[in-house]
Protein backbone atom coordinates (compact mmCIF):
# COMPACT_ATOMS: atom_id res chain seq x y z
CA UNK A 1 0.00 0.00 0.00
CA UNK A 2 2.06 3.04 -1.74
CA UNK A 3 1.21 6.01 0.84
CA UNK A 4 3.03 8.51 -1.03
CA UNK A 5 3.06 8.27 -5.03
CA UNK A 6 5.29 9.90 -7.64
CA UNK A 7 3.61 8.68 -10.72
CA UNK A 8 6.14 10.04 -13.61
CA UNK A 9 9.07 7.58 -13.06
CA UNK A 10 11.29 10.03 -15.47
CA UNK A 11 11.18 13.42 -16.73
CA UNK A 12 13.03 15.15 -19.30
CA UNK A 13 13.79 19.13 -19.35
CA UNK A 14 16.16 21.39 -21.40
CA UNK A 15 18.70 23.13 -19.35
CA UNK A 16 17.50 26.15 -18.49
CA UNK A 17 13.46 25.40 -18.09
CA UNK A 18 11.50 24.73 -15.48
CA UNK A 19 11.44 21.14 -13.82
CA UNK A 20 8.36 20.32 -12.03
CA UNK A 21 8.27 17.11 -9.91
CA UNK A 22 4.82 16.13 -8.66
CA UNK A 23 4.10 13.91 -5.89
CA UNK A 24 0.57 12.49 -4.30
CA UNK A 25 -0.19 11.18 -0.76
CA UNK A 26 -3.12 9.07 1.05
CA UNK A 27 -2.73 9.64 3.97
CA UNK A 28 -4.50 12.67 6.36
CA UNK A 29 -2.35 12.17 8.77
CA UNK A 30 1.00 13.76 7.07
CA UNK A 31 1.80 17.04 8.14
CA UNK A 32 5.50 17.04 6.77
CA UNK A 33 6.58 16.53 3.71
CA UNK A 34 10.40 16.16 2.35
CA UNK A 35 11.93 16.23 -1.05
CA UNK A 36 14.93 14.29 -1.43
CA UNK A 37 17.24 13.66 -4.23
CA UNK A 38 19.64 11.15 -4.74
CA UNK A 39 22.88 10.29 -7.14
CA UNK A 40 23.63 7.09 -8.24
CA UNK A 41 26.03 5.23 -5.41
CA UNK A 42 25.16 7.55 -3.31
CA UNK A 43 22.61 7.94 -0.24
CA UNK A 44 19.87 10.25 -0.86
CA UNK A 45 20.07 14.04 0.16
CA UNK A 46 18.04 16.39 1.66
CA UNK A 47 16.57 19.16 -0.23
CA UNK A 48 13.78 21.43 0.89
CA UNK A 49 10.46 20.26 3.27
CA UNK A 50 7.30 22.03 3.61
CA UNK A 51 4.86 21.94 6.89
CA UNK A 52 1.27 21.19 6.40
CA UNK A 53 0.13 24.54 7.66
CA UNK A 54 2.11 26.25 4.93
CA UNK A 55 1.37 25.95 0.97
CA UNK A 56 4.67 27.27 -0.32
CA UNK A 57 8.07 26.99 0.47
CA UNK A 58 10.91 28.36 -1.26
CA UNK A 59 15.10 27.64 -1.41
CA UNK A 60 17.03 29.39 -4.19
CA UNK A 61 16.27 27.49 -7.50
CA UNK A 62 13.84 25.09 -5.32
CA UNK A 63 10.16 25.89 -4.86
CA UNK A 64 7.77 23.11 -2.61
CA UNK A 65 4.07 23.88 -3.33
CA UNK A 66 1.44 21.80 -0.89
CA UNK A 67 -1.85 21.90 -1.85
CA UNK A 68 -4.03 19.66 1.40
CA UNK A 69 -7.15 19.44 -0.17
CA UNK A 70 -5.95 17.78 -3.38
CA UNK A 71 -3.05 15.92 -1.41
CA UNK A 72 -0.62 17.10 -3.61
CA UNK A 73 3.02 18.47 -3.46
CA UNK A 74 4.93 19.67 -6.29
CA UNK A 75 8.60 20.45 -6.77
CA UNK A 76 9.67 23.16 -8.94
CA UNK A 77 13.05 23.63 -9.79
CA UNK A 78 14.08 26.82 -11.75
CA UNK A 79 16.16 27.13 -13.91
CA UNK A 80 16.89 23.87 -14.58
CA UNK A 81 20.65 22.95 -14.71
CA UNK A 82 22.24 19.62 -15.58
CA UNK A 83 23.65 18.94 -12.20
CA UNK A 84 20.19 18.56 -11.23
CA UNK A 85 19.58 15.27 -13.07
CA UNK A 86 19.27 12.61 -10.33
CA UNK A 87 16.39 10.96 -8.59
CA UNK A 88 14.16 12.53 -6.50
CA UNK A 89 12.08 11.55 -4.10
CA UNK A 90 9.32 12.75 -2.07
CA UNK A 91 8.70 11.92 1.39
CA UNK A 92 6.09 12.31 3.82
CA UNK A 93 5.78 11.62 7.81
CA UNK A 94 3.41 12.41 10.02
CA UNK A 95 5.46 13.96 12.63
CA UNK A 96 2.65 15.55 14.58
CA UNK A 97 1.58 11.84 15.96
CA UNK A 98 4.89 11.29 17.32
CA UNK A 99 5.43 8.51 14.40
CA UNK A 100 9.29 9.27 13.19
CA UNK A 101 9.54 7.56 9.96
CA UNK A 102 9.13 8.62 6.42
CA UNK A 103 7.15 7.56 4.20
CA UNK A 104 8.36 7.51 0.19
CA UNK A 105 7.81 7.66 -2.83
CA UNK A 106 9.31 5.82 -5.45
CA UNK A 107 11.01 8.70 -7.20
CA UNK A 108 11.19 10.45 -10.18
CA UNK A 109 14.20 10.53 -12.79
CA UNK A 110 15.33 13.64 -13.73
CA UNK A 111 16.88 14.35 -16.90
CA UNK A 112 18.24 18.02 -17.61
CA UNK A 113 19.62 17.70 -20.72
CA UNK A 114 22.10 20.66 -22.46
CA UNK B 1 32.47 15.84 9.80
CA UNK B 2 32.12 12.58 8.82
CA UNK B 3 28.49 11.58 7.18
CA UNK B 4 26.75 7.88 7.80
CA UNK B 5 28.99 5.05 7.08
CA UNK B 6 27.49 1.84 6.11
CA UNK B 7 29.54 -1.84 5.76
CA UNK B 8 29.55 -3.26 4.09
CA UNK B 9 28.80 -1.44 0.77
CA UNK B 10 28.30 -5.12 -1.22
CA UNK B 11 27.54 -8.47 -0.47
CA UNK B 12 26.04 -11.37 -1.71
CA UNK B 13 24.76 -14.69 0.01
CA UNK B 14 22.21 -17.36 -0.83
CA UNK B 15 18.78 -18.22 0.39
CA UNK B 16 18.63 -19.13 3.67
CA UNK B 17 21.77 -17.62 4.62
CA UNK B 18 21.63 -14.87 7.60
CA UNK B 19 23.51 -11.19 6.99
CA UNK B 20 24.30 -8.46 9.13
CA UNK B 21 25.00 -4.77 7.86
CA UNK B 22 26.82 -2.52 9.96
CA UNK B 23 25.74 1.50 10.62
CA UNK B 24 27.77 3.92 11.99
CA UNK B 25 26.09 7.59 12.40
CA UNK B 26 27.32 11.24 12.10
CA UNK B 27 29.08 12.17 15.30
CA UNK B 28 26.51 13.33 18.04
CA UNK B 29 23.46 12.31 16.27
CA UNK B 30 21.67 9.19 18.31
CA UNK B 31 18.52 8.60 16.28
CA UNK B 32 19.27 5.82 13.67
CA UNK B 33 16.61 4.49 10.96
CA UNK B 34 16.85 2.09 8.30
CA UNK B 35 15.42 1.77 5.06
CA UNK B 36 14.97 -0.86 2.13
CA UNK B 37 15.40 0.08 -1.25
CA UNK B 38 14.15 -1.74 -4.33
CA UNK B 39 13.13 -0.38 -7.76
CA UNK B 40 9.38 -1.61 -7.68
CA UNK B 41 8.46 -0.42 -3.88
CA UNK B 42 11.28 2.90 -3.66
CA UNK B 43 12.89 3.92 0.24
CA UNK B 44 10.45 1.26 3.04
CA UNK B 45 10.78 1.75 6.54
CA UNK B 46 12.46 -0.56 8.17
CA UNK B 47 12.51 0.34 12.04
CA UNK B 48 14.26 3.57 13.88
CA UNK B 49 16.35 3.59 17.21
CA UNK B 50 16.91 6.00 19.35
CA UNK B 51 19.08 5.95 22.72
CA UNK B 52 19.60 1.81 21.98
CA UNK B 53 15.67 1.69 22.24
CA UNK B 54 13.68 0.33 19.04
CA UNK B 55 11.11 3.58 18.74
CA UNK B 56 9.16 2.80 15.72
CA UNK B 57 8.80 -0.26 13.20
CA UNK B 58 7.34 -1.09 9.85
CA UNK B 59 5.80 -3.64 8.16
CA UNK B 60 8.62 -6.49 7.79
CA UNK B 61 8.23 -9.50 8.97
CA UNK B 62 10.62 -10.70 11.85
CA UNK B 63 13.12 -11.88 9.80
CA UNK B 64 14.25 -8.43 9.87
CA UNK B 65 15.73 -7.23 13.13
CA UNK B 66 18.11 -4.52 14.52
CA UNK B 67 20.07 -2.80 17.57
CA UNK B 68 21.69 0.10 18.88
CA UNK B 69 24.64 0.46 20.76
CA UNK B 70 25.54 2.93 23.46
CA UNK B 71 27.87 4.78 20.89
CA UNK B 72 24.93 5.33 18.66
CA UNK B 73 26.29 2.16 15.71
CA UNK B 74 23.94 0.19 14.61
CA UNK B 75 23.07 -2.88 13.14
CA UNK B 76 20.53 -4.69 11.26
CA UNK B 77 20.24 -8.33 10.58
CA UNK B 78 18.34 -10.48 7.93
CA UNK B 79 17.78 -13.73 8.91
CA UNK B 80 16.96 -16.59 6.77
CA UNK B 81 17.78 -14.81 3.46
CA UNK B 82 14.82 -15.03 0.94
CA UNK B 83 15.43 -13.58 -3.30
CA UNK B 84 13.64 -10.62 -2.61
CA UNK B 85 15.74 -9.20 0.47
CA UNK B 86 18.01 -8.16 -2.63
CA UNK B 87 17.65 -4.59 -2.22
CA UNK B 88 20.09 -1.70 -1.18
CA UNK B 89 19.61 -1.07 2.65
CA UNK B 90 20.14 2.03 3.55
CA UNK B 91 20.46 4.23 6.72
CA UNK B 92 20.24 7.66 8.32
CA UNK B 93 21.03 9.10 11.29
CA UNK B 94 19.56 12.40 12.62
CA UNK B 95 19.99 14.81 15.69
CA UNK B 96 16.38 13.99 17.16
CA UNK B 97 13.67 11.80 17.76
CA UNK B 98 11.12 14.81 16.51
CA UNK B 99 11.21 14.57 13.11
CA UNK B 100 10.37 18.38 13.02
CA UNK B 101 12.86 19.00 10.26
CA UNK B 102 12.40 16.08 9.25
CA UNK B 103 16.50 15.99 7.78
CA UNK B 104 17.52 12.62 7.79
CA UNK B 105 21.57 12.11 7.04
CA UNK B 106 21.87 8.99 5.14
CA UNK B 107 24.76 6.55 4.28
CA UNK B 108 25.83 5.40 0.90
CA UNK B 109 23.56 1.95 1.46
CA UNK B 110 24.76 -2.04 1.46
CA UNK B 111 23.62 -3.53 -1.78
CA UNK B 112 22.57 -7.45 -0.91
CA UNK B 113 22.43 -9.84 -3.40
CA UNK B 114 20.59 -13.12 -2.23
CA UNK B 115 21.10 -15.95 -4.89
Amino acid sequence: DQQVKQNSPSLSVQEGRISILNCDYTNSMFDYFLWYKKYPAEGPTFLISISSIKDKNEDGRFTVFLNKSAKHLSLHIVPSQPGDSAVYFCAASAAGTGANNLFFGTGTRLTVIP
Amino acid sequence: KAGVTQTPRYLIKTRGQQVTLSCSPISGHRSVSWYQQTPGQGLQFLFEYFSETQRNKGNFPGRFSGRQFSNSRSEMNVSTLELGDSALYLCASSLRVSQDTGELFFGEGSRLTVL
